[in-house]
């Protein structure tokens, strides 16, 4: 089976950073996906990580351990727009692009 | 503008009476896919479709059909809704041809059965 697990909810401040994490066990794995949701909105598309390492865009940075089934999301700077759920999503491959998400983890950016 | 058209955007309907929720995308994607959305349990995948008249189940296929006769649409059908189908439901698209499977979602259909 497919297996996501990520912290339900999490609060920050304005201006601060904040790391947010995933842990997966899937049948098969070729990346880790990171989408922003706004409360009634589409998911939008962040990061995609396939080797294992850091990988930097603006003040979102996103890692992947693939050996430890771990990634992360880190926020820089944040912003009260940052305010939004965060899923974490594994492409399990196959040939068939299956996506298999996360919860979503709920972050609230206070003043 | 690229973009998935889901309708309708909001829906209140009855038991028993069939409904379908359209879904389109201007981007000329090969793959699309539903997923429904529920408090606490988040995105699950509903049906996806490879191409034209390949279909397959997602992880919660019951209650649902769907159809791939074009590549641009790919309607979601509910013969006899239930009040346990009562759910935010997303349309989405990508293309292997852009790499990863990136995907487009639309803007999600609320949907209601009493």
């Amino acid at each position: 089976g497919q297996n996501i697990d990520q912290p339900t909810e999490m609060t920050a401040t304005e201006g601060a950073i904040v790391q947010i994490n995933c842990t997966y066990q899937t049948s098969g794995f070729n990346g880790l996906f990171w989408y922003q949701q706004h409360a009634g909105e589409a998911p939008t598309f962040l990061s995609y990580n396939v080797l294992d390492g850091l990988e930097e865009k603006g003040r979102f940075s996103s890692f992947l351990s693939r050996s430890k089934g771990y990634s992360y999301l880190l926020l820089k700077e944040l912003q009260m727009k940052d305010s939004a759920s965060y899923l974490c999503a594994a492409d399990t491959g196959a040939g068939s692009y299956q996506l298999t998400f996360g919860k979503g983890t709920k972050l609230s950016v206070i003043p | 503008e690229a973009q998935v058209t889901q309708n309708p955007r909001y829906l209140i309907t009855v038991t028993g009476k069939k409904l379908t929720v359209t879904c389109s995308q201007n981007m000329n994607h090969e793959y699309m896919s539903w997923y429904r959305q529920d408090p606490g349990l988040g995105l699950r995948q509903i049906y996806y479709s490879m191409n034209v008249e390949v279909t397959d189940k997602g992880d919660v296929p019951e209650g649902y059909k769907v159809s791939r006769k074009e590549k641009r649409n790919f309607p979601l059908i509910l013969e006899s809704p239930s009040p346990n189908q009562t759910s935010l439901y997303f349309c989405a698209s990508s293309s292997p041809m852009s790499g990863a499977n990136v995907l487009t979602f639309g803007a999600g259909s609320r949907l209601t059965v009493l």
